[in-house]
């Protein structure tokens, strides 16, 4: 069976720091792979998403920016964290365009 | 732009009563719609898939219909539990798209014991 995992559960993050939060996918090849942030009182917004290696689509210009180094691993970064990247950032994966299964998400608060 | 609005935001009932959930969509050309069920601080958990042909789909004590012509979606609850207690969200994944799946807001159910 597939099962997605995400570190760190949680993280706590002053103002210009930069991030790296990861993403890894086990029990499928080749997924697509998401970014997703729900920020308080916003729905989810689809942030990054990738059809394979190296391959990253953007949504949303901001101050973030995604990888994926290798088929099952999906990483979020940035070089200098805003007090708006703060949010809950959630990972999902899907076999193409069918049903998106998600990982337990990060709680970032930038302070 | 499309545009995934569900009413109402929240929802208190007592256990045992039958509840729908509602999602509307201003786009019908939608190539699938998706519930899910969110814990507090917790990822989300895929509930029923809706292909854009398809009418509805069931599991359990859940049944998710799709009319795309008016675009609406319901997810029924049947004999609420406590356990049923979590934010309900709708999602509509765009006609051709690889990746965009557009969120409502949720509709928050709580089923008191």
């Amino acid at each position: 069976s597939q099962t997605i995992h995400q570190w760190p559960a949680t993280l706590v993050q002053p103002v210009g720091s930069p991030l790296s939060l990861e993403c890894t996918v086990e029990g499928t090849s080749n997924p697509n792979l998401y970014w997703y942030r729900q920020a308080a009182g916003r729905g989810l917004q689809l942030l990054f998403y990738s059809v394979g290696i190296g391959q990253i689509s953007s949504e949303v210009p901001q101050n973030l920016s995604a990888s994926r180094p290798q088929d099952r691993q999906f990483i979020l970064s940035s070089k200098k964290l805003l007090l708006s990247d703060s949010g809950f950032y959630l990972c999902a994966w899907s076999e193409g365009p069918y049903e998106q299964y998600f990982g337990p998400g990060t709680r970032l608060t930038v302070t | 732009k499309q545009e995934v609005t569900q009413i109402p935001a929240a929802l208190s009932v007592p256990e045992g009563e039958n509840l729908v959930l509602n999602c509307s969509f201003t786009d019908s050309a939608i190539y699938n719609l998706q519930w899910f069920r969110q814990d507090p601080g917790k990822g989300l958990t895929s509930l029923l898939l809706i292909q854009s042909s398809q009418r509805e789909q069931t599991s359990g004590r859940l049944n998710a219909s799709l009319d795309k012509s008016s675009g609406r979606s319901t997810l029924y609850i049947a004999a609420s539990q406590p356990g049923d207690s979590a934010t309900y969200l709708c999602a509509v994944k765009l006609g051709g798209s690889q990746g965009n799946l557009i969120f409502g807001k949720g509709t928050k159910l709580s089923v008191k014991p």
